[in-house]
Protein backbone atom coordinates (compact mmCIF):
# COMPACT_ATOMS: atom_id res chain seq x y z
CA UNK A 1 0.00 0.00 0.00
CA UNK A 2 1.27 3.43 -0.74
CA UNK A 3 2.09 5.81 1.92
CA UNK A 4 -0.42 8.49 0.56
CA UNK A 5 -3.52 7.91 -2.18
CA UNK A 6 -5.33 10.27 -3.83
CA UNK A 7 -8.04 9.90 -6.75
CA UNK A 8 -5.97 9.36 -9.84
CA UNK A 9 -8.19 12.18 -11.85
CA UNK A 10 -8.80 14.48 -13.42
CA UNK A 11 -11.41 15.96 -12.93
CA UNK A 12 -13.55 17.91 -15.12
CA UNK A 13 -16.23 20.42 -13.79
CA UNK A 14 -18.11 23.42 -14.68
CA UNK A 15 -17.94 26.70 -13.09
CA UNK A 16 -19.46 26.66 -9.71
CA UNK A 17 -19.66 22.70 -9.42
CA UNK A 18 -18.98 21.93 -5.97
CA UNK A 19 -16.25 19.26 -6.27
CA UNK A 20 -14.67 16.51 -3.35
CA UNK A 21 -10.75 14.89 -3.43
CA UNK A 22 -10.35 11.57 -1.32
CA UNK A 23 -6.95 11.02 -0.22
CA UNK A 24 -5.78 7.86 2.42
CA UNK A 25 -3.05 7.64 4.10
CA UNK A 26 -1.36 4.23 5.76
CA UNK A 27 0.37 5.75 8.49
CA UNK A 28 -1.97 5.83 11.53
CA UNK A 29 0.46 7.78 13.62
CA UNK A 30 0.28 10.47 11.45
CA UNK A 31 -0.63 14.09 13.28
CA UNK A 32 -0.90 16.89 10.57
CA UNK A 33 -1.45 16.52 6.75
CA UNK A 34 -1.77 19.47 4.07
CA UNK A 35 -3.06 20.08 0.74
CA UNK A 36 -1.11 21.80 -1.65
CA UNK A 37 -2.10 23.24 -4.83
CA UNK A 38 0.53 22.75 -8.10
CA UNK A 39 -0.08 24.55 -11.02
CA UNK A 40 0.52 23.77 -14.60
CA UNK A 41 5.34 23.30 -14.01
CA UNK A 42 4.81 25.37 -11.48
CA UNK A 43 6.07 24.79 -7.52
CA UNK A 44 3.27 23.46 -4.98
CA UNK A 45 2.14 25.84 -2.83
CA UNK A 46 0.25 25.32 0.31
CA UNK A 47 -3.47 25.33 -0.02
CA UNK A 48 -4.41 24.15 3.74
CA UNK A 49 -3.35 22.62 6.96
CA UNK A 50 -5.47 20.05 8.54
CA UNK A 51 -4.33 19.07 12.42
CA UNK A 52 -7.56 18.25 14.10
CA UNK A 53 -11.02 17.22 12.60
CA UNK A 54 -11.09 19.89 9.97
CA UNK A 55 -10.18 22.80 8.74
CA UNK A 56 -12.63 25.60 6.45
CA UNK A 57 -11.17 29.01 4.28
CA UNK A 58 -13.73 30.81 2.09
CA UNK A 59 -14.75 27.78 -0.32
CA UNK A 60 -12.35 24.91 0.99
CA UNK A 61 -13.03 23.00 3.64
CA UNK A 62 -10.30 19.87 4.63
CA UNK A 63 -11.99 16.99 6.62
CA UNK A 64 -9.78 14.40 8.71
CA UNK A 65 -11.01 10.78 9.82
CA UNK A 66 -8.52 9.81 12.07
CA UNK A 67 -10.40 6.04 12.19
CA UNK A 68 -10.41 6.03 8.58
CA UNK A 69 -7.01 7.35 7.67
CA UNK A 70 -8.95 9.55 5.77
CA UNK A 71 -8.91 13.19 4.44
CA UNK A 72 -10.87 15.00 1.83
CA UNK A 73 -10.81 18.21 -0.03
CA UNK A 74 -13.98 20.17 -0.81
CA UNK A 75 -14.04 22.87 -2.88
CA UNK A 76 -17.47 24.95 -3.31
CA UNK A 77 -18.67 27.42 -5.95
CA UNK A 78 -15.19 26.32 -8.25
CA UNK A 79 -13.72 28.78 -10.22
CA UNK A 80 -11.79 28.73 -13.57
CA UNK A 81 -8.78 29.81 -11.62
CA UNK A 82 -9.02 26.64 -8.86
CA UNK A 83 -7.87 24.32 -11.89
CA UNK A 84 -4.69 22.97 -10.97
CA UNK A 85 -3.26 19.76 -9.71
CA UNK A 86 -4.27 18.92 -5.59
CA UNK A 87 -1.76 17.10 -3.61
CA UNK A 88 -2.59 15.55 -0.34
CA UNK A 89 0.69 15.81 2.07
CA UNK A 90 1.26 13.38 5.50
CA UNK A 91 4.55 14.91 6.68
CA UNK A 92 6.75 12.28 8.50
CA UNK A 93 7.91 13.72 11.97
CA UNK A 94 6.06 14.89 14.92
CA UNK A 95 3.99 17.60 14.19
CA UNK A 96 4.93 21.17 15.07
CA UNK A 97 8.33 20.97 15.80
CA UNK A 98 10.81 18.39 14.45
CA UNK A 99 9.80 19.06 10.90
CA UNK A 100 10.33 16.02 8.47
CA UNK A 101 10.03 15.16 4.90
CA UNK A 102 6.85 15.07 3.18
CA UNK A 103 5.06 12.33 1.98
CA UNK A 104 2.71 13.28 -1.21
CA UNK A 105 0.03 11.84 -3.22
CA UNK A 106 0.39 11.68 -7.06
CA UNK A 107 -2.40 14.77 -6.83
CA UNK A 108 -5.58 15.01 -8.35
CA UNK A 109 -6.02 16.81 -11.42
CA UNK A 110 -8.83 20.05 -11.27
CA UNK A 111 -10.07 21.22 -14.74
CA UNK A 112 -12.96 23.90 -14.00
CA UNK A 113 -15.02 25.18 -17.47
CA UNK A 114 -16.65 27.83 -18.34
CA UNK B 1 12.11 38.52 -3.66
CA UNK B 2 12.61 36.43 -0.15
CA UNK B 3 11.36 33.22 -0.87
CA UNK B 4 13.26 30.16 -1.95
CA UNK B 5 15.24 30.35 -5.28
CA UNK B 6 16.74 27.95 -7.60
CA UNK B 7 18.79 28.13 -10.03
CA UNK B 8 19.15 27.11 -12.98
CA UNK B 9 15.63 26.78 -13.65
CA UNK B 10 16.22 24.48 -17.00
CA UNK B 11 19.40 22.74 -17.87
CA UNK B 12 19.47 20.17 -20.61
CA UNK B 13 22.37 17.75 -20.45
CA UNK B 14 23.97 14.76 -22.37
CA UNK B 15 23.84 11.36 -20.52
CA UNK B 16 27.17 10.77 -18.98
CA UNK B 17 27.66 14.49 -17.98
CA UNK B 18 27.64 16.00 -14.57
CA UNK B 19 25.22 18.75 -12.94
CA UNK B 20 24.96 20.79 -10.02
CA UNK B 21 22.11 22.82 -8.80
CA UNK B 22 21.63 25.31 -6.29
CA UNK B 23 19.13 26.35 -4.11
CA UNK B 24 19.09 29.47 -1.19
CA UNK B 25 16.18 29.08 0.95
CA UNK B 26 14.41 31.27 2.77
CA UNK B 27 16.79 33.46 5.24
CA UNK B 28 15.55 32.67 8.59
CA UNK B 29 14.69 28.32 7.74
CA UNK B 30 17.50 26.38 9.30
CA UNK B 31 15.75 22.97 7.28
CA UNK B 32 16.25 22.52 3.47
CA UNK B 33 15.26 19.47 1.48
CA UNK B 34 15.48 18.51 -1.93
CA UNK B 35 12.54 16.54 -4.08
CA UNK B 36 12.66 15.21 -7.14
CA UNK B 37 9.01 15.41 -9.26
CA UNK B 38 8.30 13.25 -12.60
CA UNK B 39 5.45 14.11 -14.97
CA UNK B 40 2.35 12.93 -13.43
CA UNK B 41 3.71 12.26 -9.82
CA UNK B 42 3.53 14.21 -6.49
CA UNK B 43 7.52 15.18 -5.43
CA UNK B 44 9.29 12.57 -3.37
CA UNK B 45 11.49 13.13 -0.88
CA UNK B 46 15.43 13.49 -1.24
CA UNK B 47 17.28 14.47 1.28
CA UNK B 48 17.18 17.05 4.09
CA UNK B 49 19.34 19.35 5.86
CA UNK B 50 19.25 20.76 9.53
CA UNK B 51 21.47 23.82 9.62
CA UNK B 52 24.66 22.43 7.97
CA UNK B 53 23.66 18.75 9.24
CA UNK B 54 22.28 16.10 6.09
CA UNK B 55 19.91 14.21 8.75
CA UNK B 56 17.93 11.98 5.98
CA UNK B 57 18.55 9.91 2.51
CA UNK B 58 16.43 8.33 0.61
CA UNK B 59 16.80 5.14 -1.17
CA UNK B 60 16.16 7.39 -4.49
CA UNK B 61 19.34 9.15 -3.83
CA UNK B 62 21.70 6.37 -5.37
CA UNK B 63 25.75 7.11 -4.91
CA UNK B 64 25.51 9.33 -8.31
CA UNK B 65 23.53 12.17 -5.87
CA UNK B 66 25.51 14.06 -3.58
CA UNK B 67 24.40 17.37 -2.04
CA UNK B 68 25.79 20.01 0.61
CA UNK B 69 25.41 22.70 2.58
CA UNK B 70 28.76 23.82 4.02
CA UNK B 71 26.95 26.78 5.53
CA UNK B 72 23.78 25.72 6.59
CA UNK B 73 22.70 28.52 4.25
CA UNK B 74 22.42 27.71 0.25
CA UNK B 75 22.78 23.65 -0.86
CA UNK B 76 23.51 21.94 -3.30
CA UNK B 77 22.31 19.10 -5.45
CA UNK B 78 24.96 17.19 -8.26
CA UNK B 79 24.38 14.48 -9.86
CA UNK B 80 27.42 12.39 -11.82
CA UNK B 81 27.27 10.95 -14.98
CA UNK B 82 23.64 11.87 -16.16
CA UNK B 83 21.41 8.78 -17.10
CA UNK B 84 18.08 9.44 -18.97
CA UNK B 85 16.41 8.42 -15.83
CA UNK B 86 17.10 11.43 -13.73
CA UNK B 87 15.30 13.33 -15.91
CA UNK B 88 12.94 15.52 -13.86
CA UNK B 89 11.77 18.40 -11.96
CA UNK B 90 14.67 18.79 -8.78
CA UNK B 91 12.30 21.50 -6.22
CA UNK B 92 14.24 22.61 -3.23
CA UNK B 93 11.98 23.55 -0.17
CA UNK B 94 12.67 25.12 3.25
CA UNK B 95 10.81 25.44 6.70
CA UNK B 96 11.30 26.47 10.05
CA UNK B 97 11.94 30.28 11.74
CA UNK B 98 8.64 31.68 12.79
CA UNK B 99 6.32 28.89 10.66
CA UNK B 100 5.87 25.66 11.65
CA UNK B 101 8.49 23.15 10.74
CA UNK B 102 6.30 21.11 8.98
CA UNK B 103 5.04 24.19 6.66
CA UNK B 104 7.59 23.64 3.19
CA UNK B 105 8.13 26.20 0.84
CA UNK B 106 8.99 25.67 -2.34
CA UNK B 107 11.09 27.41 -4.54
CA UNK B 108 10.49 27.30 -8.78
CA UNK B 109 12.35 23.84 -9.67
CA UNK B 110 15.30 23.12 -11.51
CA UNK B 111 14.16 20.89 -14.73
CA UNK B 112 16.62 18.36 -16.01
CA UNK B 113 16.78 17.03 -19.31
CA UNK B 114 18.76 14.30 -19.98
CA UNK B 115 19.10 13.38 -23.37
Amino acid sequence: RKEVEQDPGPFNVPEGATVAFNCTYSNSASQSFFWYRQDCRKEPKLLMSVYSSGNEDGRFTAQLNRASQYISLLIRDSKLSDSATYLCVVPLGPIYNQGGKLIFGQGTELSVKP
Amino acid sequence: DTGVSQDPRHKITKRGQNVTFRCDPISEHNRLYWYRQTLGQGPEFLTYFQNEAQLEKSRLLSDRFSAERPKGSFSTLEIQRTEQGDSAMYLCASSGGRSSYNEQFFGPGTRLTVL
